[in-house]
């Protein structure tokens, strides 16, 4: 059983839906999470970064863990075509190597 | 700021060729990774290092070694290549794993 599961998609939606990414993960010593976007033949971007249960907001994206039930999410509001990508879920931290889900694929539609 | 630099972007390999990726962060970050990316696979981690002077082994290490040459680069070698090895390999570093641009390998 991979560390991270994540639902690799596609994921279409209409521009200016709000999107919701998720992931589990099975290792509770894990410290940080974080989001990743990736267009295709680039490098991971990181999106957002904590490390503690509850939100973090960042302009139109929101993350939220729950360290309870081993849950994340990234909420994506107001989507744009400019954000059709692949997103990555990753945790880590500590003596623990950032270990990534498989990523979702997201298509935002005009 | 640069961040992570990888080189080369691309290559192009005959099965038994050897060959060095090169990374290097301007971060300061002590731990810095290779993984490799695959349709359906994900990010799969070859190897490690927490900091100058240490390396490990991570999911995938077999056909591949590194050296930490300094705090800034890390470097992924291929000894002699094999068409299984053809993939995208990034480079990280740091905790939060900033990545570099990934070099686009295929090995024929």
């Amino acid at each position: 059983q991979k560390e991270v599961e994540q639902d690799p998609g596609p994921l279409s939606v209409p521009e200016g839906a709000i999107v919701s990414l998720n992931c589990t993960y099975s290792n509770s010593a894990f410290q940080y999470f974080m989001w990743y976007r990736q267009y295709s033949r680039k490098g991971p971007e990181l999106l957002m970064y904590t490390y503690s249960s509850g939100n973090k907001e960042d302009g139109r994206f929101t993350a939220q863990v729950d360290k309870s039930s081993k849950y994340i999410s990234l909420f994506i509001r107001d989507s744009q075509p400019s954000d059709s990508a692949t997103y990555l879920c990753a945790e880590g931290g500590g003596s623990y190597i950032p270990t990534f889900g498989r990523g979702t694929s997201l298509i935002v539609h005009p | 700021n640069a961040g992570v630099t990888q080189t080369p972007k691309f290559q192009v390999l005959k099965t038994g060729q050897s060959m060095t990726l090169q990374c290097a962060q301007d971060m300061n970050h002590n731990s810095m990774y290779w993984y490799r990316q695959d349709p359906g696979m994900g990010l799969r981690l070859i190897y490690y290092s927490a900091s100058e002077g240490t390396t490990d082994k991570g999911e995938v290490p077999n056909g591949y070694n590194v050296s930490r040459l300094n705090k800034r680069e890390f470097s992924l070698r291929l000894e002699s290549a094999a068409p299984s090895q053809t993939s995208v390999y990034f480079c990280a570093s740091g905790e939060e794993a900033f990545f570099g641009q990934g070099t686009r390998l295929t090995v024929v």
